[in-house]
């Protein structure tokens, strides 16, 4: 079973400067198509959760350009360029083809 | 604009079953998968499977295998999610969510979630 791990699992960040998490998987993600179906989801306190990128970069429609995600393989990001206390919440990534979600991180306000 | 509406909150008494639904408009609810996603008290996200609507061909998560049974009612736009006899475990946040099309990309419209509450 492929297992997606997150790193960190809490991150205190300070509003205005940028911040970054890691999804790592135990093998690599690409599609027999050639595609990689990496996805990431923030759920922000009390909410149902939200998708925010799919297939490693692609942002969804509303997602403020401030979030970009990146990486091939087994190594992901999902980078905010500047927080902002809206950002407040807990993201996931998750592996599209095997429908497994790594732990969760949780960002807060320092 | 799509929406997916859930049932209230539950609290029942292991043993009982339950069946919970997610109300869709705003698309052709045929034409998308519908995924369950549970969320245990103060825990990570678990998927718990697919259905597809339109001839609710069903897939589930190897976890929840047997555990629970999904359906769909074309003529209402509503999919369930069922248990016949619920255990404290079942403890959880439910969400039901709209699966993207290629559904690799995963959900991209979530319902609000319904509790349910298991204790005797």
């Amino acid at each position: 079973d492929v297992v997606m791990t997150q790193s960190p699992l809490s991150l205190p960040v300070t509003l205005g400067q940028p911040a970054s998490i890691s999804c790592r998987s135990t093998q690599s993600l690409v599609h027999s198509d050639g595609n990689t179906y990496l996805n990431w989801f923030q759920q922000r306190p009390g909410q149902s959760p939200r998708r925010l990128i799919y297939k490693v970069s692609n942002r969804d429609s509303g997602v403020p350009d401030r979030f970009s995600g990146s990486g091939s393989g087994t190594d992901f990001t999902l980078k905010i360029s500047r927080v902002e206390a809206e950002d407040v919440g807990v993201y996931y990534c998750m592996l599209g083809t095997h429908w497994t979600f790594g732990q969760g991180t949780k960002v807060e306000v320092k | 604009e799509v929406q997916l509406v859930q049932s209230g909150a539950e609290v029942k008494k292991p043993g009982e079953s339950l069946k919970i639904s997610c109300k869709i408009s705003g698309y052709r609810f045929t034409t998308y998968w519908i995924g369950w996603v549970r969320q245990m008290p103060g825990k990570g996200l678990e998927w718990m499977g697919i259905i597809y609507p339109g001839d609710s061909d069903a897939r589930y998560s190897p976890s929840f295998q047997g555990q629970i049974t999904m359906s769909a009612d074309k003529s209402i736009s509503t999919a369930y999610l069922q248990w016949s006899s619920l255990k404290a475990s079942d403890t959880a946040m439910y969400y039901c969510a709209r699966v993207d099309s290629p559904y690799y990309y995963g959900m991209d419209v979530w319902g609000q979630g319904t509790t349910v509450t298991v204790s005797s």
